[in-house]
């Protein structure tokens, strides 16, 4: 079956540390689509990245930054010189497209706080 | 372009009441999805619509209905509310389907007593 697993569920660092969110799925498509989604502490869902499943680039935006491995199915995230305003709930998303269903598979998210 | 908006924002029920949440997206989109978030846990999907008159069960329908008269609005109706339906509901939608990346409402947190 498809499944998302961010096996840490919790992670507290001090501000300017680097800090990586792991991301493990299991698929049995070809073709599919990873997200990061990060949730505030006012709750709602930010987009933050969308990779499919061909492009094992890694992406790099600001502080923010992706590594996507085929090999050992993980998309992890990584945030260089954390800040305060980085507390959140991080989740990953795995598309899952079939005859009988259309939607997003998530993790159970990892609460990241980061203290000044 | 308000994106996708959700009301009400908070709402108490009694067991047994019905209500509807509201949904509606802006960006012309055809896929729409109603999500429910139990405390940590992630998101799971109740109802998608590919499109106007057309919806379908995710992986925890039951207790719900939907419909989808037009682009812009997806309501989710709660008949019999139950304690088990405390939850935090999310809305989302996108253009194409779920490889497409899905814009979320800001949630409605409902509890059932």
């Amino acid at each position: 079956a498809q499944k998302v697993t961010q096996a840490q569920t919790e992670i507290s660092v001090v501000e300017k540390e680097d800090v990586t969110l792991d991301c493990v799925y299991e698929t049995r498509d070809t073709t599919y689509y990873l997200f990061w989604y990060k949730q505030p502490p006012s709750g709602e869902l930010v987009f933050l990245i969308r990779r499919n499943s061909f492009d094992e680039q890694n992406e790099i935006s600001g502080r923010y930054s992706w590594n996507f491995q085929k090999s050992t199915s993980s998309f992890n995230f990584t945030i260089t010189a954390s800040q305060v305003v980085d507390s959140a709930v991080y989740f990953c998303a795995l598309s899952e497209r079939s005859y009988n269903t259309d939607k997003l598979i998530f993790g159970t998210g990892t609460r990241l706080q980061v203290f000044p | 372009n308000a994106g996708v908006t959700q009301t009400p924002k908070f709402r108490i029920l009694k067991i047994g009441q019905s209500m509807t949440l509201q949904c509606t997206q802006d960006m012309n989109h055809n896929y729409m999805y109603w999500y429910r978030q139990d405390p940590g846990m992630g998101l799971k999907l109740i109802y998608y619509s590919v499109g106007a008159g057309i919806t379908d069960k995710g992986e925890v329908p039951n207790g719900y209905n939907v419909s989808r008269s037009t682009t812009e609005d997806f309501p989710l109706r709660l008949e019999l509310a139950a304690p088990s339906q405390t939850s935090v509901y999310f809305c989302a939608s996108s253009y194409l389907d779920s490889t497409d990346t899905q814009y979320f409402g800001p949630g409605t947190r409902l509890t059932v007593l």
